[in-house]
Formats: C-alpha cells, structure tokens, sequence
C-alpha cells in the first residue's frame, strides 16, 4: 500500500492566489521529504528537498519565497505555491524513505492548474 | 549520479515479456541501477534495483551485465496495466535525491 500520501490530488486556482499542497508519510517518520515537479510531457524535476525542523534546501532555479515548504512535523511537509501564475500549472509530487538505504516512496501527485 | 540512456519508445503484446534495455556506461561502483515506472498522472511506483547481482521480485527481474555497463529491466508477462514510462537510474543506495531522464514509455498492446 501507499507509504506517501499527497492531498488534494487535484486543484485549481486563480492566478495570483496561494495553493497549498500537503505531502504524509503513512506509518513512518521521514526526517526528509522530496518535492519534484513534472510540466506535461517532461520528466521530473527536483525542486528542492524539505528538512523537519530547518530551511528547506531549494535546487538551482527555483525560487524559495515563491514555493514555501514547511516541515514542520516528522510525518508532514507543506508546499505553498505563493501568487500563483498559469505557468506555474504543473504536476507536483513528494517522495520520501521509509527506512534508511530502501528506495525512495512517491506520493500520487498534486496537479494544479492555474486560471 | 552516472548518466542512463534509454530508448524513447517501446511496444510490447499482451501476455508477452517487455524487456527494457538501460546504458549506463559511466556507472560508478558504489552506484546501485533503481527502476522506477510512471503511469499516467500518477506518482512513480518503484519496480527493482540492484548492483551487480541479477534481482527478481513480483513486479520484475533486472538483468545487469558483467561489466555493469548496461542492464535490463524484464516484465515477464506485460498486461495493460503495465503501460507506463519507465525510469533507469544510476543512484547510490538509499539515495534520496534521484535524477530522472525521459525513460522510456512502454505501450503494452492488447
């Protein structure tokens, strides 16, 4: 069954509004969680890594005071997409590990799409 | 993380076994071959992955050659469901920060 847990799956909003998407670990605490992200037709993308009690670590590119990401709990990271634009309708997905050296879980994925 | 290639595109029939090559020519020994597939509009779902050693599961069997050069992922009897993108990777083990290429998207047809 599912060890990462996405929600909402799908959401859409108006352009310059904030979405926030929630990424669970199910029955595991993970120090760490991933936040990918995946335009039509592309592969994923890294957008940057969410640490439980400190700054998230944000990859080249990405703008942090734009996708907020707070790891507040050890079972739960938050994504905020800040004044959100159409070009920011993509499909966002988390992932996390279970237990140290086992593979990386994926969550369903968030799609959201901007108006 | 060492560079895979893959075909684009592949087809397969019903019943039949998929069998999906991988190059990673530039491997490094402590890097592990992981497969992942994408169905559409899901998150991905990890399949297998191994070093050195042929690996089987439910899901799969992974097929490393000698030289750990290239690899092979194997669906021994693809059903519809099994029709996804499929991700190659080179990662050391129990690395969290996976880089995804294009993979290749497998059609099963009926």
């Amino acid at each position: 069954g599912a060890v990462v847990s996405q929600h909402p799956s799908r959401v859409i909003c108006k352009s310059g509004t904030s979405v926030k998407i929630e990424c669970r670990s199910l029955d595991f605490q993970a120090t760490t969680m991933f936040w990918y992200r995946q335009f039509p037709k592309q592969s994923l993308m890294l957008m940057a890594t969410s640490n439980e009690g400190s700054k998230a670590t944000y990859e080249q590119g990405v703008e942090k005071d734009k996708f907020l990401i707070n790891h507040a709990s050890l079972t739960l990271s938050t994504l905020t997409v800040t004044s959100a634009h159409p070009e920011d309708s993509s499909f966002y997905i988390c992932s996390a590990v279970q237990v140290v050296n086992s593979p990386l879980h994926f969550g369903n994925g968030t799609r959201l799409t901007v108006t | 993380d060492a560079k895979t290639t893959q075909p684009t595109s592949m087809d397969c029939a019903e019943g039949r076994a998929a069998n999906l090559p991988c190059n990673h020519s530039t491997i490094s020994g402590n890097e592990y071959v992981y497969w992942y597939r994408q169905i559409h509009s899901q998150g991905p779902q990890y399949i297998i992955h191994g070093l050195k050693n042929n690996e089987t599961n439910e899901m799969a069997s992974l097929i490393i050659t000698e030289d750990r050069k290239s690899s092979t992922l194997i669906l021994p009897h693809a059903t519809l469901r099994d029709t996804a993108v499929y991700y190659c990777i080179a990662a050391v083990e129990g690395a969290q920060k996976l880089v995804f290429g294009q993979g290749t998207r497998l059609t099963i047809n009926p």
